[in-house]
Formats: C-alpha cells, structure tokens, sequence
C-alpha cells in the first residue's frame, strides 16, 4: 500500500470550472506536505508546502488544504485553464529524512 | 541558464549497454537528488548528495546502478548493463540545503528519457 495515495486517478473538467484533488497519507510523523505540478515532458514544479502546523497555502488560483489529523490534503483549482492540464502530485516529507515520498498524481485535463 | 539541466533528454539503447546521465544542479544549491519515474508510477527515490556528505544511495535498485557528484556541482548517474526494465524518465533535483526539515523546495530537471530496446 503507497504510503502517499491521490484520487482520482484522472479528471476532465471544462474551462472556467473549478477541481479539488486529493491526497491521503500514512506517513508520521511528517515535516512538510508539497503540491508539485508535472506538465507532460516536464519535470514536476513545487505549487505548495505546507508544514504540519499549517491548515492552508495558497499560489494564485491553486489553494492547497492539510489536515494533520485526518491525514488529508487537498488541492483546489479555481477557475481552470487549459495551461493547468497536467499531472498533480502530492509529496510528504517524512520527519527527520530527505527522502520525499511521492504520490502516484493526478492527471488533470481541462478542455475549452 | 537558471534551472536543472539534464543529458541527454532521451536516450535510446541496447540492452546490455552502459548509459550516462548527467545533472547540472543550480549553482549553489548543495542538495542533489536522483529520481526514477516508471509510466503510471510515483517518483522513486534513487539517490541523494548534501554537500560533502557521503550519499544515500539506498534507493539505488541494484548494484547496476551508481551516481558520482564531482566538485559538489554535476553529476553522473550511470547504469550499467542495461535491462529493459531500466527504461523510464530520469529525473534530477537539486535544492539549497539538505535537512529533513527544510521548507525548500526541491527544483526539477526535465529528465531523460531512457529506452532499453
């Protein structure tokens, strides 16, 4: 089982609308909870970090959520364009390690 | 220029061949690390360099698999006698400074796309 699990796997939305993804983690305790967005081709970008003791971060219309206690996290897209079509990756630092912990993303599609 | 930077950005070989990838970190950032990203799969952690730090190379799938970072500025990650299980993208990060408790963002080359036929 990944310790960093997305839903969905896939999302089509039309332009204009808005989307929240979702990330579930087991892994505590944790240092940092990222949102890196992946174009196709591309290496992944950092959105978002959260600490553990921050509820919210927002990056222009992307606004990230964490919720230590039910282990959850969010990404919501507000007002989507066709540029934000791309995979969404949660990523979760475990305390005390370098190594990150990617999820498997989400693959965002917005169409006209 | 200002980001990662990685060779080659594909790579097509033979199986049973060794192959070179290199990284170009940002100037001054002392974190380098090497992922692998299989189509439908999560980043995988390889390896990682911090300063002048032996690496942690737990990640590295096998003894095929090695990575040298010259002068704290490039580096190589070298596969040898490829397998056609190797094929993926490559990924290489760098970052200011290590620490499992820094908020710094990982920066991420393009990668290089490798293909064992």
């Amino acid at each position: 089982k990944n310790q960093v699990e997305q839903s969905p796997q896939s999302l089509i939305i039309l332009e204009g609308k808005n989307c929240t993804l979702q990330c579930n983690y087991t892994v505590s305790p944790f240092s940092n909870l990222r949102w890196y967005k992946q174009d196709t081709g591309r290496g992944p970008v950092s959105l978002t970090i959260m600490t553990f003791s921050e509820n919210t971060k927002s990056n222009g219309r992307y606004t990230a959520t964490l919720d230590a206690d039910t282990k959850q996290s969010s990404l919501h897209i507000t007002a989507s364009q066709l540029s934000d079509s791309a995979s969404y990756i949660c990523v979760v630092r475990p305390f005390n390690t370098d190594k990150l912990i990617f999820g498997t993303g989400t693959r965002l599609q917005v169409f006209p | 220029g200002a980001g990662v930077s990685q060779s080659p950005s594909n790579k097509v070989t033979e199986k049973g061949k060794d192959v070179e990838l290199r990284c170009d970190p940002i100037s001054g950032h002392t974190a380098l690390y090497w992922y692998r990203q299989s189509l439908g799969q999560g980043l995988e952690f390889l390896i990682y360099f911090q300063g002048n730090s032996a690496p942690d190379k737990s990640g590295l799938p096998s003894d095929r698999f090695s990575a040298e970072r010259t002068g704290g500025s490039v580096s190589t990650l070298t596969i040898q006698r490829t397998q056609q299980e190797d094929s993926a993208v490559y990924l290489c990060a760098s970052s200011p400074g290590g620490g499992g408790r820094t908020q710094q963002p990982q920066h991420f080359g393009d990668g290089t796309r490798l293909s064992i036929l």
